[in-house]
């Protein structure tokens, strides 16, 4: 079982809907949680991160985490084609040598559709 | 101004050949780090330089040898390419170790035929 569980879709989404991605994990270890956003043929760009539990909000873009269910979840409000892309998620947890480790889901591919 | 640069974009290789990718990051950060993205675009961590010394070094077969000459720059050296080799390699950024927000390159798209 990977550590960390993300439906890999495709999700197809009119303009305008509002999208839901979520992500699992099983490593009570991950401190931050993090989604990345990658264009194809792009490199992955930080979108948002969260420590605690609860939503953060970013203009259309809410992250929420769940940690005693260890459940973390991206709603896109009022979804435009530019917003087609992987989503990411992505877990931190801080190594006793120092430094940090990025986990990543397998990525939820999302195509919003005009 | 390229934040995270890699080259080449594009390898095409045979197998049992040696092949290096550079990287290069001018944001000033102290720690870099290489990925390997495969085809179902799951992303994983290989390793990770803090000040060019290593800190991550996830299991990864010893035929793949990272350099760092300096901490702008982290290079990865891959002996005798395999077909299984084939994959997106990312290298990435952060201000220091203890960051979340890493600033990936471009990649670079590994064949081995």
């Amino acid at each position: 079982q990977k550590e960390v569980e993300q439906d890999p879709g495709p999700l197809s989404v009119p303009e305008g809907a509002i999208v839901s991605l979520n992500c699992t994990y099983s490593n009570s270890a991950f401190q931050y949680f993090m989604w990345y956003r990658q264009y194809s043929r792009k490199g992955p760009e930080l979108l948002m991160y969260t420590y605690s539990s609860g939503n953060k909000e970013d203009g259309r873009f809410t992250a929420q985490v769940d940690k005693s269910s260890k459940y973390i979840s991206l709603f896109i409000r009022d979804s435009q084609p530019s917003d087609s892309a992987t989503y990411l998620c992505a877990m931190r947890t801080v190594l006793t040598g120092g430094g940090n480790k990025l986990t990543f889901g397998t990525g939820t591919q999302l195509k919003v559709e005009l | 101004d390229t934040a995270v640069s890699q080259t080449p974009k594009y390898l095409v290789t045979q197998m049992g050949n040696d092949k290096s990718i550079k990287c290069e990051q001018n944001l000033g950060h102290d720690t870099m780090y290489w990925y390997k993205q495969d085809s179902k675009k799951f992303l994983k961590i290989m390793f990770s330089y803090n000040n060019k010394e290593l800190i991550i070094n996830e299991t990864v077969p010893n035929r793949f040898s990272p350099k760092s000459p300096d901490k702008a720059h982290l290079n990865l050296h891959i002996n005798s390419l395999e077909l299984g080799d084939s994959a997106v390699y990312f290298c990435a950024s952060s201000q220091d170790g203890y960051q979340e927000t890493q600033y990936f390159g471009p990649g670079t798209r590994l064949l081995v035929l």
